[in-house]
């Protein structure tokens, strides 16, 4: 079994529908995050979470909002998705780290969204 | 901030080493650098990280020079199983800064 799993895989969905997007892990680490893909461009970051208590915007949280629910959860909602929202989501994972492991992420497969 | 720069491309042959730059000019004392390889439609893998000097494992070598204003990823004997997108981080694990992926490099190793 993977170690971080998101669901839905893919989903489609109409413009203004509010959908969630989650993501669970194994791996027992305390921080978590949320990246975007567009087609050719790199991953952008969405929100982050170092622990179960904390949230963070990253650099492109405007229509999303997430929550942490537990260490192994966290979910990405778009509140009235729009069609330039239609892209590849990934959540991650990683632990503070010492030494030679500094905040080594670990992806999981991917949600591929299309706002119709 | 530390931003990163990488060629957008590369091309190379099976068999061959591959060298991958980045530049981070701006790199903080605290932070260290690593790479990952991304292939389409999965998420990002970790390849390697270091902080300075060099390092290797099993998939490949990271050399950093001592100014550490830029590093290279090397590959060895690449094959067509290598084609991907490399992505360079420079972060300290403090916080957001130094979390973004940007374009990355896209590899193509022909045949």
């Amino acid at each position: 079994d993977a170690d971080v799993t998101q669901t839905p895989r893919n989903r489609i969905t109409k413009t203004g529908k509010r959908i969630m997007l989650e993501c669970s892990q194994t791996k027992g680490h305390d921080r978590m995050y949320w990246y975007r893909q567009d087609p050719g461009l790199g991953l952008r970051l969405i929100y982050y979470s170092f622990d179960v208590k904390d949230i963070n915007k990253g650099e492109i949280s405007d229509g999303y909002s997430v929550s942490r629910q537990a260490q192994a959860k966290f979910s990405l909602s778009l509140e009235s998705a729009i069609p330039n929202q239609t892209a590849l989501y990934f959540c991650a994972t990683s632990e503070a780290g010492t030494g030679a492991a500094k905040n080594i992420q670990y992806f999981g497969a991917g949600t591929r969204l299309s706002v119709l | 901030l530390a931003k990163t720069t990488q060629p957008i491309s590369m091309d190379s042959y099976e068999g061959q080493e591959v060298n991958i730059t980045c530049s981070h000019n701006n790199i903080a004392t605290n932070d260290y650098i690593t790479w990952y390889q991304q292939f389409p439609s999965q998420g990002p893998r970790f390849i390697i990280q270091g902080y300075k000097t060099k390092v290797t494992n099993e998939v490949a070598s990271l050399f950093i020079p001592a100014d550490r204003k830029s590093s290279t990823l090397s590959l060895p004997r690449v094959s067509l199983s290598d084609t991907a997108v490399y992505y360079c981080l420079v972060e300290s694990g403090g916080g957001a800064d130094g979390l973004t992926f940007g374009k990355g490099t896209h590899l193509i190793i022909q045949p």
